[in-house]
């Protein structure tokens, strides 16, 4: 069974302004942690943005923020003031408590910021 | 300076043939991982390790061994490479918990 969802396969948006990328998940586990990577068009993979799951409050990094609402078991991406160098795909992971560091990604969702 | 590397950056093989992938660390991680993605796809796990002389099996194994000689070194290994593993390879590392951080790809192309 899938675990991390990203349904969105592609969004454009003007630069500078907001954008949200959706995620949903599945677990079984009370404790697990969810994370935001990026991937440049070189391939590069950046780490982003992290929420662990025993946290109320939206983690913010940057001009990235999260919106994590965990009764819906989602944890969306929203990018505000978008810049040109904000295209990239982007994907959604999860590491569930008890499972030693493994990550479950989900298919990634590409972001074009037209300027 | 990149603290996780991978070589060879790409590379062709042979259907059949040997391949050993490197990935080598500085960041005094314990855990390590080899991903595999696929044009269009987010990452899966093949292998990983939390300490040295010790490898675990990730999501799709089959096909490929792991290596790991010390802490900060990882290998995967086709011993007998076939098109399906054609795909981009992704080494990370990480602490028990936190995000992991990349290297820069390998890209397998087997004929």
């Amino acid at each position: 069974a899938q675990k991390v969802t990203q349904t969105q396969t592609s969004i454009s948006v003007m630069e500078k302004t907001t954008v949200t990328m959706d995620c949903v998940y599945e677990t079984q586990d009370s404790s697990y942690f969810l994370f935001w990577y990026k991937q440049t068009a070189s391939g590069e993979i950046v780490f982003l943005i992290r929420q662990d799951s025993y946290k109320k409050e939206n983690a913010t990094v940057g001009h990235y923020s999260l919106n994590f609402q965990k009764p819906k078991s989602s944890i969306g991406l929203i990018i505000t003031a978008t810049q040109i160098e904000d295209s990239a795909v982007y994907f959604c992971a999860m590491r569930e408590g008890s499972a030693l560091g493994r990550l479950h990604f989900g298919a990634g969702t590409q972001l074009i910021v037209i300027p | 300076e990149a603290a996780v590397t991978q070589s060879p950056r790409s590379k062709v093989a042979v259907t059949g043939g040997k391949v050993t992938l490197s990935c080598h660390q500085t960041n005094n991680h314990d855990y390590m991982y080899w991903y595999r993605q696929d044009t269009g796809h987010g990452l899966r796990l093949i292998h990983y390790s939390y300490v040295a002389d010790s490898t675990e099996k990730g999501d799709i194994p089959d096909g490929y061994k792991a290596s790991r000689p010390s802490q900060e070194n990882f290998s995967l290994i086709l011993e007998l490479a076939s098109l399906s593993q054609t795909a981009v390879y992704f080494c990370a590392s990480s602490d028990l918990g936190v995000e992991q951080y990349f290297g820069p790809g390998t890209r397998l192309t087997v004929l």
